[in-house]
């Protein structure tokens, strides 16, 4: 059964400190991996998809990085307006995503 | 261009009652989908339409039918509602065609309590 896992859940930062989320994926024939910013109360916001292992995309200060068994989402210096939920998907190709459960950034001032 | 809209915003329901919510794109998209949001569960996909005339259950559809009502328009019903579909609502559509991985673009979303 496909999997996607988000770690950590919830991770608190301050202004400045960069660090890193994880997505990793168990999935057969992967056609592309997904991330979506979602702000509380609001639907998902596409940020980048990624469709190959050592494929890297940049926003500012996202950086999403893929391998063959999980993404990466880098984020350097943040902002307060960072702060959001950030989810990841993956595509096998049917017309379906299939979602993790989300990692829940804040950024404090 | 409004992208993707959904309405109602809020709705509160009582066990037994039905309503649909509706969802309409603007994008000229051919695949629209129905998922639903609960806390740490993530997003879970509900039922789809990859076209026109076309739908098909995904992984939570019990309690819940669809009508895909023309090329801009998919509806969710929920015939009898009960506490457990309490939920966040989100109606997505993609592909313009141009490629295998169109990027899902998401409405606002429906907030549901079921009493």
């Amino acid at each position: 059964e496909d999997q996607v896992t988000q770690s950590p859940e919830a991770l608190r930062l301050q202004e400045g400190e960069s660090s890193s989320l994880n997505c990793s994926y168990t999935v057969s024939g992967l056609r592309g991996l997904f991330w979506y910013r979602q702000d509380p109360g609001k639907g998902p916001e596409f940020l980048f998809t990624l469709y190959s292992a050592g494929e890297e995309k940049e926003k500012e200060r996202l950086k999403a990085t893929l391998t063959k068994k999980e993404s990466f989402l880098h984020i350097t210096a943040p902002k307060p307006e960072d702060s959001a939920t950030y989810l990841c998907a993956v595509y096998r190709g049917d017309q379906k995503l299939v979602f993790g459960q989300g990692t829940r950034l804040t950024i404090n001032p | 261009n409004a992208g993707v809209t959904q309405t109602p915003k809020f709705q509160v329901l009582k066990t037994g009652q039905s309503m649909t919510l509706q969802c309409a794109q603007d994008m000229n998209h051919n695949s629209m989908y129905w998922y639903r949001q609960d806390p740490g569960m993530g997003l879970r996909l509900i039922y789809y339409s990859a076209s026109e005339g076309t739908t098909d259950k995904g992984e939570v559809p019990n309690g819940y039918n669809v009508s895909r009502l023309n090329k801009r328009e998919f509806s969710l019903r929920l015939e009898s509602a009960a506490p457990s579909q309490t939920s966040v609502y989100f109606c997505a559509s993609t592909g313009t065609g141009t490629s295998v991985t169109d990027t899902q673009y998401f409405g606002p979303g429906t907030r549901l309590t079921v009493l």
